[in-house]
């Protein structure tokens, strides 16, 4: 079956250390989005990668990093500059051609405690 | 960032009763999105539209993309306590990348 995976599901960090969540999609989908939910809030992009070997900031980029080598995989650094990293991070995907999309399918999300 | 103004925050109501919220945006959409997430999972979409003035249902659920292109509208109809999760409402403004808005969000629980 299609879809995204998301790894691990809880992830626990200790200050000042950097973590990487891994998000890997069998969708065959071009583009690849990361997002951040806090209780009481919407998500709020991080960064996403419309293509392979590139990538955009999203709305909150500051303190995260990521790689996009293969068209499947988007991992996600949480790096010790992130000063509030404690969230629940989603990974979703879609594809795009000439304006037309489908709509995104979302992983089932990694929730990154500092500890 | 931007975000849509989505209300009501939360609603709590008895099992068999219709639901109705609804997300404003300053910004003209081409696309309105709607998404249910349950507790510890990823959303998952609802109803997609298109253009404006569409109406569209999925079994209990019916939407619409306002005519103005700023808003949109999720009804649920006689709501089941499976219906309980949090809504979002999410917009595409078009251009050359394919990114979303969305909503705060409405938490519904549904008492049986």
């Amino acid at each position: 079956d299609g879809g995204i995976t998301q790894s691990p599901k809880y992830l626990f960090r200790k200050e000042g250390q950097n973590v990487t969540l891994s998000c890997e999609q069998n969708l065959n989908h071009d583009a690849m989005y990361w997002y951040r939910q806090d209780p009481g809030q919407g998500l709020r992009l991080i960064y996403y990668s419309q293509i392979v070997n590139d990538f955009q900031k999203g709305d909150i980029a500051e303190g995260y990093s990521v790689s996009r080598e293969k068209k499947e995989s988007f991992p996600l650094t949480v790096t010790s500059a992130q000063k509030n990293p404690t969230a629940f991070y989603l990974c979703a995907s879609n594809s795009g051609r000439g304006g037309r999309y489908t709509e995104a399918f979302f992983g089932q999300g990694t929730r990154l405690t500092v500890v | 960032g931007q975000q849509l103004n989505q209300s009501p925050q939360s609603m709590f109501i008895q099992e068999g009763e219709d639901v109705s919220m609804n997300c404003t945006s300053s910004s003209i959409f081409n696309t309105w999105l709607w998404y249910k997430q349950e507790p510890g999972e990823g959303p998952v979409l609802l109803i997609a539209l298109y253009k404006a003035g569409e109406l569209t249902s999925n079994g209990r659920l019916t939407a619409q993309f306002g005519i103005t292109r700023k808003d949109s509208f999720l009804n649920i109809s006689a709501s089941i306590p499976s219906d309980v999760g949090i809504y979002f409402c999410a917009g595409r403004g078009g251009g050359a990348t394919n990114k979303l808005i969305f909503g705060t969000g409405t938490l519904l629980a549904v008492q049986p």
